[in-house]
C-alpha cells in the first residue's frame, strides 16, 4: 500500500479481554515500530522490529503485551487481559531500515477499555 | 539509553509572532535528531532532521532547528507563525550505534491565535 495501514481504527473492549492490533507497513520497509500515545504522555516506545526480529522489547509495559512480525511485513500487537490503563492510541511506524531514515506513521488504533 | 525532554507542554502564540519550541536530549553516544509534527486529526509526519554537517536545518514551511551539542539541545524555531502551524510537535532522538530505536519527547502543543 501507499502508506502504513493499521486496523482496527477504533476498538472498544471490556476489561479482561484480549485484543489484537494489526500493522501493515509500507512495502519494502524493513524496520517497524510500535508506540503508545496517551493524553499528556507523548509517544511511549513499545518495541521495534528489524526484519522479523525484535532487537529491543524494553518498552513493553508488562508481560501482557506481546508483538510479532512475520514475513518481514505485517505485525500484530497483542494485549492480553486488558486493563483500563491500556486505553490509548497505538501507533505503528515503518522505515527503510537506514539509521538516518524517517519514520512513516499510520493513523493509529484507538483502544478503549471499559 | 536516550531520553528527550520537551520543556513546554503548550505554547500559545499570536499569528505572525516568532516561536521557539524547546527540546533537550540525553545520550551517552552521538545521535540523530528529528522533529515530527501532528496536525489535528492527522498522523505524525517528519518536519526536519539533523544527521550531520551544518548544525542548522530547515523545513520547507519555514521552521528551523539548531543542533547544539554542548547544550544537548535541538530547539525548533519559526520567525513568524501562521494559523495553519497549529499542531503538536514532537522531538525525537536516535543513536548512531544503537540500531533503529527512536525515542520521542512528550510533545508540545502549539496553538496559534488570530
Amino acid at each position: 500500500g501507499a502508506g502504513v495501514s493499521q486496523s482496527p481504527s477504533n476498538k472498544v473492549t471490556e476489561k479482561g479481554k484480549d485484543v489484537e492490533l494489526r500493522c501493515d507497513p509500507i512495502s519494502g520497509h524493513t524496520a517497524l515500530y510500535w508506540y503508545r500515545q496517551s493524553l499528556g504522555q507523548g509517544l511511549e516506545f513499545l518495541i521495534y522490529f528489524q526484519g522479523n526480529s525484535a532487537p529491543d522489547k524494553s518498552g513493553l509495559p508488562s508481560d501482557r503485551f506481546s508483538a510479532e512480525r512475520t514475513g518481514g511485513s505485517v505485525s500484530t500487537l497483542t494485549i492480553q487481559r486488558t486493563q483500563q490503563e491500556d486505553s490509548a492510541v497505538y501507533l505503528c511506524a515503518s522505515s527503510r531500515g537506514q539509521n538516518t531514515g524517517e519514520l512513516f506513521f499510520g493513523e493509529g488504533s484507538r483502544l478503549t477499555v471499559l | 539509553a536516550q531520553s528527550v525532554t520537551q520543556l513546554d507542554s503548550q505554547v500559545p502564540v499570536f499569528e505572525e509572532a516568532p516561536v521557539e519550541l524547546r527540546c533537550n536530549y540525553s545520550s551517552s553516544v552521538s545521535v540523530y535528531l528529528f522533529w515530527y509534527v501532528q496536525y489535528p486529526n492527522q498522523g505524525l509526519q517528519l518536519l526536519l532532521k539533523y544527521l550531520s554537517g551544518s548544525t542548522l536545518v530547515e523545513s520547507i514551511n519555514g521552521f528551523e532547528a539548531e543542533f547544539n551539542k554542548s547544550q544537548t539541545s535541538f530547539h525548533l524555531r519559526k520567525p513568524s507563525v501562521h494559523i495553519s502551524d497549529t499542531a503538536e510537535y514532537f522531538c525525537a532522538v536516535r543513536s548512531l550505534t544503537g540500531g533503529f530505536k527512536t525515542i520521542f519527547g512528550a510533545g508540545t502543543r502549539l496553538f496559534v491565535k488570530a
